[in-house]
C-alpha cells in the first residue's frame, strides 16, 4: 500500500458526459501528479499540483481539469468524455514536488466511457 | 516504438534464475531514474531509483544499472520468485518535474 488513495474504483459512464475523480496523496507529501494509461499510449502526464497551485502540465485535454484544494487532495475533472479517454487514470504523489524524488501511486480509477 | 498492452515486449524466466530488463531513454538532460513494478489491475509500485552521478545501486534481490553513455537504464532481479511476475516500467525526469515512462516490459516467471 502506499498511502495514495483514489476514488472511485471504477467508474462508467457515457459520451459527453462528466466524471470527476479524487486523489488523497500520502500523508505528508505536497505535490500531486495525474497520468493516464492506456493500451496504446502506456503512462502518460496530464498534470501536477504542489500545494495547491498548478506546477507542470503534460499533455492535458483541454476537456479535463484538475484542483488541488488546501487539505492537498486533489480531483480531476473530464467532461465531454468520448470513447478514446476510456482508461486507467493514476495519481501520485511526492514531497516537494521536485523532478529528483520518488513518485508514489494510487491503485488508479478505471473509467471506460460507453 | 511498441505499445502497452499486445505489443508489450515479454521476458520469460524460469523461477530462480535472475532477470535483466533494459531501457533505453534519449533525454541526455535527464539526471533521475526510476523502476516501477505494476501488477495486473494495480498502480505502479516503486521498485528502486538512481540519479544519474551513480552507475549502480542496489536493493533487496535487485539492482539498476545506468549507462549514461549509451542512454541505457537496467534492472536486474535476482533469484527470480513468481511474485515478480507484472509489467516493469523504467521512468525518467528528463528536464522537468514529471516522469517519462517507458513503455513496459512483461516479465513472466515460470516455476
Amino acid at each position: 500500500d502506499s498511502g495514495v488513495t483514489q476514488t472511485p474504483k471504477h467508474l462508467i459512464t457515457a459520451t459527453g458526459q462528466r466524471v470527476t475523480l479524487r486523489c488523497s496523496p500520502r500523508s505528508g507529501d505536497l505535490s500531486v501528479y495525474w497520468y493516464q494509461q492506456s493500451l496504446d499510449q502506456g503512462l502518460q502526464f496530464l498534470i501536477q499540483y504542489y500545494n495547491g497551485e498548478e506546477r507542470a502540465k503534460g499533455n492535458i485535454l483541454e476537456r479535463f481539469s484538475a484542483q488541488q484544494f488546501p487539505d492537498l487532495h486533489s480531483e480531476l475533472n473530464l467532461s465531454s468524455l468520448e470513447l478514446g479517454d476510456s482508461a486507467l487514470y493514476f495519481c501520485a504523489s511526492s514531497v516537494a514536488g521536485q523532478g529528483k524524488e520518488t513518485q508514489y501511486f494510487g491503485p488508479g480509477t478505471r473509467l471506460l466511457v460507453l | 516504438g511498441e505499445s502497452v498492452g499486445l505489443h508489450l515486449p515479454t521476458l520469460s524466466v524460469q523461477e530462480g534464475d535472475n532477470s535483466i530488463i533494459n531501457c533505453a531513454y534519449s533525454n541526455s538532460a535527464s539526471d533521475y531514474f526510476i523502476w516501477y513494478k505494476q501488477e495486473s489491475g494495480k498502480g505502479p509500485q516503486f521498485i528502486i531509483d538512481i540519479r544519474s552521478n551513480m552507475d549502480k545501486r542496489q536493493g533487496q534481490r535487485v539492482t539498476v544499472l545506468l549507462n549514461k553513455t549509451v542512454k541505457h537504464l537496467s534492472l536486474q532481479i535476482a533469484a527470480t520468485q513468481p511474485g515478480d511476475s507484472a509489467v516493469y516500467f523504467c521512468a525518467e525526469n528528463g528536464s522537468g518535474y514529471a516522469l517519462n515512462f517507458g513503455k513496459g516490459t512483461s516479465l513472466l516467471v515460470t516455476p
